[in-house]
């Protein structure tokens, strides 16, 4: 069955450091993995997508990372800011669907 | 720039009642539409998507239809809305089917059926 995990469900951290969330996967054949960032309340919004071809794509302080042997993605945020406060969510694109993870809800504490 | 529009943004209706959720997309042309449901703890799930005019495919059996009567419009509707309906809907669209290509969405309207 194709699936989705993310992990931790929520995390909390203070204001500055980095963070790293985690997005396993079953999805089998795939084509891309997009990561997204939803503030309460609000539509997500894109932050990166990787063919299965590339291993790391950055967007600022967000990096995200695949390892399709592992089937293991990870999204990395470096020198979190308050505005980092929201919901990231994983998306795994095969040939006829997407299939989203339930998300991370992070928070970032001053 | 592309743009999309949702509205409402928030709506609180009775079981039985009709409903209705707009989306216009602008600054594209034939772009895919996809109507999602997003509930709490877990993932996006895709309601319909529409790929031209009047083509309408469902990914779920349901209260809901959706319409496309224009290029850049997508209309979620019901006819009689149950309490389970209720939800955050998010409209969104792309510029290719299930391809690499990025999904913007819109800002998404919370429906409560009461």
């Amino acid at each position: 069955k194709n699936q989705v995990e993310q992990s931790p469900q929520s995390l909390i951290i203070l204001e500055g450091k980095n963070c790293t969330l985690q997005c396993n996967y079953t999805v089998s054949p795939f084509s891309n993995l997009r990561w997204y960032k939803q503030d309460t309340g609000r539509g997500p919004v894109s932050l990166t997508i990787m063919t299965f071809s590339e291993n790391t794509k950055s967007n600022g302080r967000y990096t995200a990372t695949l390892d399709a042997d592992t089937k293991q993605s990870s999204l990395h945020i470096t020198a979190s800011q308050l505005s980092d406060s929201a919901s990231y969510i994983c998306g795994l694109g095969s040939n006829y669907q997407l299939i989203w993870g339930a998300g991370t809800k992070l928070i970032i504490k001053p | 720039s592309q743009t999309i529009h949702q509205w409402p943004a928030t709506l609180v209706q009775p079981v039985g009642s009709p409903l209705s959720l707009e989306c216009t997309v602008e600054g594209t042309s034939n772009p895919n539409l996809y109507w999602y449901r997003q509930a709490a703890g877990r993932g996006l799930q895709l309601l319909f998507y529409s790929v031209g005019i009047g083509q309408i495919s469902s990914e779920v059996p349901q209260n809901l239809s959706a319409s496309r009567p224009q290029d850049r419009q997508f209309i979620l509707s019901s006819k009689k809305l149950l309490l389970s309906d209720s939800g955050f809907y998010l409209c969104a669209w792309s510029a290719h089917l299930y391809s690499g290509n990025t999904i913007y969405f819109g800002e998404g309207s919370w429906l409560t059926v009461v």
